[in-house]
């Protein structure tokens, strides 16, 4: 697990917050991605970093700003969220083209 | 459509039994299956996968699935639980549409595995 990091681990904001959720892998990937996870529904891909360029961007509000300044880093950053988006927001890595991801322990956000 | 499905929202069962955690899915080619698994408070870890070849797989922690084509089904198995072993499992299918990241996996719902003592 100490392969993807993710800080911070817990997070409580409310609706006119900004903040910043930070992902951080030390697999030696060039593939990363945001995932939302919450109860009953099935995961939910949000964006997809491949070699630091955004291919994939599933339809996802724009109140949630991806950046990815380097292949060790991806950043999710939040603002005028909802209290819907209140969820477990996970990241992972993997190889372009491999078929395994690595997920870090998960973001559990709360929006008041 | 590609999709999963975990028919199970939970199984129980007694330590030193064997366990299975049912997974059927419906692909267009073949299919590319995966198993994770998440303990509470932790990220998804991956257990095992199938890709190609024997239709047994073998994973982390003595975990294994079975590939069976004509039922479509990807079922995960262990021969002697553990009170360890609980925890929640998803299956996935890759979406073999589309080239390299941008197939996506579909998940499923997950199901919670209790192994009691």
């Amino acid at each position: 697990e100490t392969g993807v990091t993710q800080t911070p681990r817990h997070l409580v904001m409310g609706m006119t917050n900004k903040k910043s959720l930070k992902c951080e892998q030390h697999l030696g990937h060039n593939a990363m991605y945001w995932y939302k996870q919450s109860a009953k529904k099935p995961l939910e891909l949000m964006f997809v970093y491949s070699l630091e360029e955004r291919v994939e961007n599933n339809s996802v509000p724009s109140r949630f700003s991806p950046e990815c300044p380097n292949s060790s880093h991806l950043f999710l950053h939040l603002h005028t969220l909802q209290p819907e988006d209140s969820a477990l927001y996970l990241c992972a890595s993997s190889q372009v083209h491999a078929d395994t991801q690595y997920f870090g322990p998960g973001t559990r956000l709360t929006v008041l | 459509a590609q999709s999963v499905a975990q028919p199970e929202d939970q199984v129980k069962v007694a330590e030193g039994n064997p366990l299975t955690v049912k997974c059927t899915y419906s692909v267009s080619g073949n299919p590319y299956l995966f198993w994770y698994v998440q303990y509470p408070n932790r990220g998804l870890q991956f257990l095992l996968k199938y890709i190609t070849g024997d239709n047994l797989v073998k994973g982390s922690y003595g975990f294994e699935a079975e590939f069976n084509k004509s039922q479509t089904s990807f079922h995960l198995k262990k021969p002697s639980a553990l009170v360890s072993d609980s925890a929640l499992y998803f299956c996935a299918v890759r979406d073999m549409k589309g080239a390299g990241n941008n197939r996506k996996l579909i998940w499923g719902l997950g199901t919670s595995l209790a192994v009691n003592p």
